[in-house]
């Protein structure tokens, strides 16, 4: 396996459900990212951890919860989530060096659905 | 209001034309990236850019930063069909701290290449 790979590709639940989506990323990069593709709005920032530290969350609802247990896996734990919060969700990861982050590489994304 | 503003939106030509695609900003950015999405899949980098004039060719594609690094151009040259797709720019903001960094997202130029 190379690259960054997402599962589930797919997911519909309900608003009651309790679901997780898994990111994993073979590339050794040290930060991994969470973005939410909504129709009609440019990719979001949700959260950021660098060397499995959350250096970021971009006020996102407590409903969406990450995890990153080390430098190659990242999950986001959802909970009671909201029609509106059907979107793409996608998983990214880059190599950080002191002048910045390069090798930015994105999984295919779970597309989810809240019914 | 946008920080990125990528235009035109939409645009669909014939196979063989030359276009050009927009991205700009009020902001400084350090760094500039264009991606090419496919319908159900993550965006992929075409590249990189983050010298002020910086110009980088890809083939028929060809990447300009703009001196000032609030704005880049994409040009592509002889139009093909497998040049269809969602084209994104996304940057990271001038004096954002370094380290991990999230990107800033353009709405992004759907392009249709006609056969």
């Amino acid at each position: 396996e190379t690259g960054v790979t997402q599962t589930p590709r797919h997911l519909v639940m309900g608003m009651t459900n309790k679901k997780s989506l898994k990111c994993e990323q073979h590339l050794g990069h040290n930060a991994m990212y969470w973005y939410k593709q909504s129709a009609k709005k440019p990719l979001e920032l949700m959260f950021v951890y660098n060397f499995k530290e959350q250096t970021e969350n971009n006020s996102v609802p407590s409903r969406f919860s990450p995890e990153c247990p080390n430098s190659s896996h990242l999950f986001l734990h959802l909970h009671t989530l909201q029609p509106e919060d059907s979107a793409l969700y996608l998983c990214a990861s880059s190599q950080v060096a002191s002048q910045g982050s390069y090798g930015y590489t994105f999984g295919s994304g779970t597309r989810l659905t809240v019914v | 209001t946008q920080l990125l503003e990528q235009s035109p939106q939409f645009l669909s030509i014939q196979e063989g034309e030359n276009l050009t695609v927009y991205c700009n900003s009020s902001s400084v950015f350090s760094s500039l990236q264009w991606y090419r999405q496919e319908p159900g899949e993550g965006p992929v980098l075409l590249v990189t850019v983050v010298t002020g004039g910086e110009v980088k060719k890809l083939k028929r594609l060809t990447f300009q930063f703009g001196d000032a690094r609030k704005d880049s151009s994409l040009h592509i040259t002889a139009a093909q069909t497998g040049d269809t797709g969602l084209y994104l720019c996304a940057g990271v903001i001038a004096g954002s701290g370094g380290g991990a960094d999230g990107l800033t997202f353009g709405k992004g130029t759907h392009l249709i290449i006609q056969p």
